[in-house]
């Protein structure tokens, strides 16, 4: 099965920052990479999709890039609405495995 | 609006059976792949099952093949997911999800709230 491992595991930022988190995987997925956000007590939400994919009504300020086994999420700017968990997935093959998450809180 | 609500989730004794169901709404159901993914409390994601618009294509993670069994009703816009011999690691919150396209791609664009499930003696 193909393994997900993100980077970091959580990560202390202030408002108005660049904020870049990294999905690797361990075999090459092409761009088969998805990123989701989840807040406490919720559902997780799909942000971005096949690498670089903006979801519809997803906010501009995030952006995804990279192919093969190599990917970051970025959030520009960071806002309070931003304060989350991170999950990358790939859908490249069954499994569709998740990564272990990040935790961006306030700084 | 797409809308999918879970229910069933209860408090069960090990080795005991529970049936999850996720009403869909606000989309062709028919048209979709529907996954279940769980979430134990205070941990990662994991995907648990997929099953595609016409139930051709049915997959399992390791973990719950041959306990779980999933389902859908397209003439009810529904969703199940049959969960026999339980053990103590399947407690989770269980979210029922839609795939972004017709072929099951595993891009899960809309979530239900998840039901939770406890496994405990």
């Amino acid at each position: 099965d193909i393994q997900l491992t993100q980077s970091p595991s959580s990560l202390s930022a202030s408002l108005g920052d660049r904020v870049t988190i990294t999905c690797r995987a361990s075999q090459s997925i092409s761009g088969y990479l998805n990123w989701y956000q989840q807040k406490p007590g919720k559902a997780p939400k799909l942000l971005i999709y096949t690498a670089s994919s903006l979801q519809s009504g997803v906010s501009s300020r995030f952006g995804g890039r990279g192919s093969g086994t190599d990917f970051t999420l970025t959030i520009t700017s960071l806002q309070p609405e931003d304060f989350a968990t991170y999950y990358c997935q790939h859908t490249y093959t069954t499994p569709p495995a998740f990564g272990g998450g990040t935790k961006v809180d306030i700084k | 609006e797409v809308h999918l609500v879970e229910s069933g989730g209860d408090l069960v004794q090990p080795g005991r059976s529970l049936r999850l169901s996720c009403t869909a709404s606000g989309f062709n159901f028919d048209d979709y792949g529907m996954h279940w993914v769980r979430q134990a409390p205070g941990q990662g994601l994991e995907w648990v099952a997929t099953v595609s618009w016409n139930s051709n294509l049915i997959a399992y993670a390791d973990s719950v093949l041959g306990r779980f069994i999933i389902s859908r009703d397209n003439t009810k816009n529904s969703l199940h997911l049959q969960m026999n011999s339980l053990r103590a690691e399947d407690t989770a919150f269980y979210y029922c999800t839609k795939d972004i396209t017709s072929s099951s791609s595993g891009t899960m664009d809309y979530w239900g709230q998840g039901t939770l499930v406890s496994v405990s003696s």
